[in-house]
């Protein structure tokens, strides 16, 4: 019944690795989104999509690249992980692209590179 | 200055006693805002939607200041459940997504 969910939930792995996180959203939302949240606690978007095309992407690097095989999932895939990927990754969906619609998270994927 | 800005905090608050905490954003073009709350390791989860004229939802009250730009949120009658990070979101028409860092909220018994 979970509306937004991730996996993994944690992720520990080394330095230069690739890795991936998927996010599904089964609320029949148009637009799902990537947040970083530091350790300092400060979110920040990512990446945006609105039935599968790309609508924000802040600048993030290139390591980072956001797949969206449909409306309903949204995966992350980290290439040549760095010590400071380490933080909580969230997805969350909207209905669609309204500015005053209301973002549903998922529960997060703490990831800690090594 | 910063686009949107809350003070850290935290605010430790006795039961029962009323706290209110506002944000500032830097861009006068914003065009919507909203209180989230996260709990500590947990997800941001929508508080309340703010609206032009203020709003209220049970003992919590948002209020939009366009002139000096801030929006602020108050809780009366405060509850050990209250206790948590609330983050200001303001959202631009060309649909950019600001979070603020958060106000801690510390409720003492």
């Amino acid at each position: 019944d979970t509306a937004v969910s991730q996996t993994p939930k944690y992720l520990v792995t080394q330095m230069g690795n690739d890795k991936s996180i998927k996010c599904e959203q089964n609320l029949g939302h148009d637009t799902m989104y990537w947040y970083k949240q530091d350790s300092k606690k400060f979110l920040k978007i990512m990446f945006s999509y609105n039935n599968k095309e790309l609508i924000i992407n802040e600048t993030v690097p290139n390591r980072f690249s956001p797949k969206s095989p449909d409306k309903a999932h949204l995966n992350l895939h980290i290439n040549s992980l760095e010590l400071g990927d380490s933080a909580v990754y969230f997805c969350a969906s909207s209905p669609g692209l309204a500015v005053q619609e209301t973002q549903y998270f998922g529960p997060g994927t703490r990831l800690l590179v090594l | 200055r910063k686009e949107v800005e809350q003070d850290p905090g935290p605010f430790n608050v006795p039961e029962g006693a009323t706290v209110a905490f506002n944000c500032t954003y830097s861009n006068s073009a914003s065009q919507s805002f909203f209180w989230y709350r996260q709990d500590c390791r947990k997800e941001p989860k929508l508080l309340m939607s703010v609206y032009s004229s203020g709003n209220e939802d049970g003992r919590f009250t948002a209020q939009l200041n366009r002139a000096s730009q801030y929006i602020s949120l108050l809780i009366r009658d405060s509850k050990l459940s209250d206790s948590a990070t609330y983050l200001c979101v303001v959202m631009h028409r060309d649909d950019k997504i600001i979070f603020g860092k958060g106000t801690r909220l510390h409720i003492l018994p």
